[in-house]
């Protein structure tokens, strides 16, 4: 069955840099789209980004573009977050995330990693 | 201030049916499919419905989705003490070119 296990949350300080991984098995992962969601403590899910399956399109949502970065290693079968210039509002429990189907332009979210937590605190 | 809005909460008692909205705009629900996700306490989010109304498998068909021009609803019938969750809603927008979620709405089982 589809796993999706993040990894590389801590504690960080503001202004500093983290990378998540994300190890995906169950499914063939070079041909999904792979996301990136967040939820700050007690708060709503925000997405943070999406990849293509062969890196051809990303996206990012406002708050974290020119910061964070997406990439992937399909030879690893590993989704990537490089987190940079970090805030206390970057707080939150990082999901990474496949796209339900393949060869859609939306990428819609189906299953979902059991999130790694990301405190930016000083 | 989430782009889809819902209500923060929903409750009622167990064998009822509690319905949740989800309202949005042209450029997401109006033109894009609708998702539902299920957030039990302390665990990841689920997918519950796709394309505005399809279960996935292992999902009880006391779940349904519906949508209607820019806005959509969940509806549980037979409402469990199990079904105790947040759900949110969620569309690809077509001018932020990315998904956007509702903020979420707490069901209560009373």
């Amino acid at each position: 069955q589809v796993q999706l296990v993040e990894s590389g949350g801590g504690v960080v300080q503001p202004g500093r840099s983290l990378r998540l991984s994300c190890a995906a098995s169950g499914f063939t992962f070079s041909t999904y789209g792979m996301h990136w969601v967040r939820q700050a403590p007690g708060k709503g899910l925000e997405w943070v980004g999406v990849i293509s399956y062969d890196e051809s399109n990303k996206y990012y949502a406002d708050s974290v573009k020119g910061r964070f970065t997406i990439s992937r290693d399909n030879s690893k079968d590993t989704l990537y977050l490089q987190m940079n210039s970090l805030r206390a509002e970057d707080t939150a429990v990082y999901y990474c995330a496949k796209t339900r189907i393949t060869g859609t332009s939306t990428f819609p979210i189906g299953g979902w990693g059991q999130g790694t937590l990301v405190t930016v605190s000083s | 201030q989430s782009v889809l809005t819902q209500s923060p909460s929903a409750s009622a008692t167990p064998g009822q049916r509690v319905t949740i909205s989800c309202s949005g705009s042209s450029s997401n629900i109006g033109s894009n499919y609708v998702y539902w996700y299920q957030q039990l306490p302390g665990t990841a989010p689920k997918l519950l419905i796709y394309t505005n109304n399809q279960r996935p498998s292992g999902v009880p068909d006391r779940f349904s989705g519906s949508k209607s021009g820019t806005s959509a609803s969940l509806a549980i019938s037979g409402l469990r003490s199990e079904d105790e969750a947040d759900y949110y809603c969620a569309a690809w927008d077509d001018s932020l070119s990315g998904w956007v979620f509702g903020g979420g709405t707490k069901v209560t089982v009373l």
